[in-house]
């Protein structure tokens, strides 16, 4: 089944940048997302990505995917305390229309 | 105007109770979903709805019953509640699938918080 993966937790200092990674099984994936929640908060769409692009660049934020590894990552410069929060990578398969989410990693930026 | 909103924001209830928890799209989405998220913030999907037919329906318990009125509402019911259900629920809608330019993205409510005392 499909099923996506990520690491918990993420501490970075203000200033520094950011990189939450994510794995995910379904090869079939035509959009790969990533979602923010603030504390509670829903979900906001932060980014997505087609599955025929390598790199996705919007301001701070930088999306690489490696399909053949699959393999996402967002990177997020010059991190903020503003950014801390949880971000969700989530996987849209052909076969199905939910998205499929990740564990959630929460970001925690000290000053 | 919210996209996505749910009713109630907080609810508190006692084992065996029956509850029902209301999303309403304004943004005339053809299929709508109700996420749950657990106290370690994990989601998961329980339903989908596409105008107004049922098409995804996870291993949830039969406690549970989606209701879609019509494609701008997707209700929630839940009998005999248990302490397990203790949880977030949100509500999503999106247009459907990927295709033409559309991205799929889900938008999100703010989420209803049940707590079974």
């Amino acid at each position: 089944g499909e099923d996506v993966e990520q690491s918990l937790f993420l501490s970075v200092r203000e200033g520094d940048s950011s990189v939450i990674n994510c794995t995910y099984t379904d090869s079939s994936s035509t959009y790969l997302y990533w979602y923010k929640q603030e504390p509670g908060a829903g979900l906001q769409l932060l980014t997505y990505i087609f599955s025929n692009m390598d790199m996705k660049q919007d301001q701070r934020l930088t999306v690489l995917l490696n399909k053949k590894d699959k393999h996402l990552s967002l990177r997020i410069a010059d991190t903020q305390t503003g950014d801390s929060a949880i971000y969700f990578c989530a996987e849209r398969s052909q076969a199905g229309t939910a998205l499929i989410f990740g564990k959630g990693t929460t970001l925690s930026v000290s000053s | 105007d919210t996209a996505v909103s749910q009713t109630p924001k907080y609810l508190v209830t006692q084992m065996g109770n029956d509850k029902s928890i209301k999303c309403e799209q304004n943004l005339g989405h053809d299929t709508m979903y109700w996420y749950k998220q657990d106290s370690k913030k994990f989601l998961k999907i329980m339903f989908s709805y596409n105008n107004k037919e049922l098409i995804i329906n996870e291993t949830v318990p039969n406690r549970f019953s989606p209701k879609s009125p019509d494609k701008a509402h997707l209700n929630l019911h839940i009998n005999s509640l248990e302490l397990g259900d203790s949880a977030v629920y949100f509500c999503a809608s999106s247009q459907d699938g990927p295709s033409g330019g559309n991205t799929g993205e889900l938008f999100f409510g703010e989420g209803s918080r049940l707590t079974v005392l």
